[in-house]
């Protein structure tokens, strides 16, 4: 498995407070990502980063942020949780095109539960 | 903007049967394809990818699927599946541009012993 831990696992929060999820890799790729994952709705994406200090949002980034102040961490915060964001939260990493074709690898995810 | 779509949301098979899962995917330009698998409780783990060359591609677990360009298709099969198939399935695709991975809604697939 690829070097990606996600931390927490789970978490259970309440409505209005601010929850911030952090996704730590250890292969030095450029590319990483944030998903949710909801049923029917497969794995939608929140934001991406393509470098330190470099972000970039997804379908789904209302009612998020992220930081990469380093190659190997990605933070996603939830300003003001809401029950609409009870999911489960996937990072992924992958390197750059120019590297090579490659696919993206997937952390165990983060089950968070907003009451 | 891409997306992709999965025509079976669940998919009921006996152990033997032959499977067939199908994408599609909108895109303009030069794609990549991949299909995931997540077994319960699990992340997601790559079964196979296409970035060129031969339109049919074999994974892992005796899995393949096959690129017709034409048909905006990457429908995934397997000759026989077995219990320890059963899983939820997600056809993704990676235009070429921002390097973005966009997920169909996944097949979650049973299969009975």
């Amino acid at each position: 498995d690829a070097g990606i831990t996600q931390s927490p696992r789970h978490k259970v929060t309440e409505t209005g407070t601010p929850v911030t999820l952090r996704c730590h890799q250890t292969e030095n790729h450029r590319y990483m990502y944030w998903y949710r994952q909801d049923p029917g709705h497969g794995l939608r994406l929140i934001h991406y980063s393509y470098g330190v200090k470099d972000t970039d949002k997804g379908e789904v980034s209302d009612g998020y942020s992220v930081s990469r102040s380093k190659t190997e961490d990605f933070l996603l915060t939830l300003e003001s949780a809401t029950s609409s964001q009870t999911s489960v939260y996937f990072c992924a990493i992958s390197e750059s095109e120019g590297k090579g074709d490659t696919e993206a690898f997937f952390g165990q995810g983060t089950r968070l539960t907003v009451v | 903007a891409q997306s992709v779509s999965q025509h079976n949301h669940h998919v009921i098979l006996s152990e033997a049967a032959s499977l067939e899962l199908g994408c599609n995917y909108s895109y303009g330009g030069t794609v990549n394809l991949f299909w995931y698998v997540q077994y319960p409780g699990q992340h997601l783990q790559l079964l196979l990818k296409y970035f060129s060359g031969d339109p049919l591609v074999k994974g892992i677990k005796g899995f393949e699927a096959e690129f017709i360009k034409s048909k905006f298709s990457f429908n995934l099969r397997k000759p026989s599946v077995q219990w320890s198939d059963t899983a939820e399935y997600f056809c993704a695709v990676r235009g070429n541009a921002g390097n973005m991975l966009t997920f169909g809604g996944g097949t979650r697939l049973m299969v009975k012993p």
